[in-house]
């Protein structure tokens, strides 16, 4: 049981350049969240997502788009990357007992 | 407007010292409330939650946090700090719009 996961680890994008955050859960959870983590700012929340076919956005959601075709999947979008993108990602689900969220490892991102 | 505030950025003690970390909330209803803590490259982990009922929660690793309504506070304690404490510490308000609002973090630090 892998519980949540996330890739790539790390990546650095040049301003402009595309590319999509994995994360996938093994848990059969029905919400998903995305999360960005800058420092002295605690986690704000990007998108989130109660069931597959259904998102929403989050307190942050400019510049960032999601999906969730299947209940397992909820990559994240950033389409023209720039360097206020740079910042920890992470990604987040829950079950029956919604309120508490488990975390996936995080996706470092610099925007350059 | 819920919010969510670690009144302490940076906290050091030494290895077998106690431990509090501090949480105020803002929230109009009864609050869910929680510990996350993170470590260094990690994604969080939970620590505690407190729902309702007994205003003294356990949680892993030794940890216990205590809940006051009329103080709208909900701090973390530990009486023995282990080496391995060292981390960020996050305390976290779920809000019935499905979401978490996290504080922005206390990290610890632990002398040998």
């Amino acid at each position: 049981n892998a519980g949540v996961t996330q890739t790539p680890k790390f990546r650095i994008l040049k301003i402009g350049q595309s590319m999509t955050l994995q994360c996938t859960q093994d848990m059969n959870h029905n919400y998903m969240y995305w999360y960005r983590q800058d420092p002295g700012m605690g986690l704000k929340l990007i998108y989130y997502s109660v069931g597959a076919g259904i998102t929403d956005k989050g307190e942050v959601p400019n510049g960032y788009n999601v999906s969730r075709s299947t209940t397992e999947d909820f990559p994240l979008r950033l389409e023209l990357a720039a360097p206020s993108q740079t910042s920890v990602y992470f990604c987040a689900s829950s079950g029956r007992s919604q309120e508490t969220q488990y975390f996936g490892p995080g996706t470092r991102l610099l925007v350059l | 407007a819920q919010s969510v505030t670690q009144p302490d950025i940076h906290i050091t003690v030494s290895e077998g010292a106690s431990l509090e970390l501090r949480c105020n909330y803002s929230y109009g209803a009864t609050p869910y409330l929680f510990w996350y803590v993170q470590s260094p490259g990690q994604g969080l982990q939970l620590l505690l939650k407190y729902f309702s009922g007994d205003t003294l929660v356990q949680g892993i690793k030794g940890f216990e946090a205590e809940f006051k309504r009329s103080q709208s506070s909900f701090n973390l304690r530990k009486p023995s700090v282990h080496w391995s404490d060292a981390a960020e510490y996050f305390c976290a308000l779920y809000i019935n719009t499905d979401k978490l609002i996290f504080g922005t973090g206390t990290r610890l630090q632990v002398f040998p």
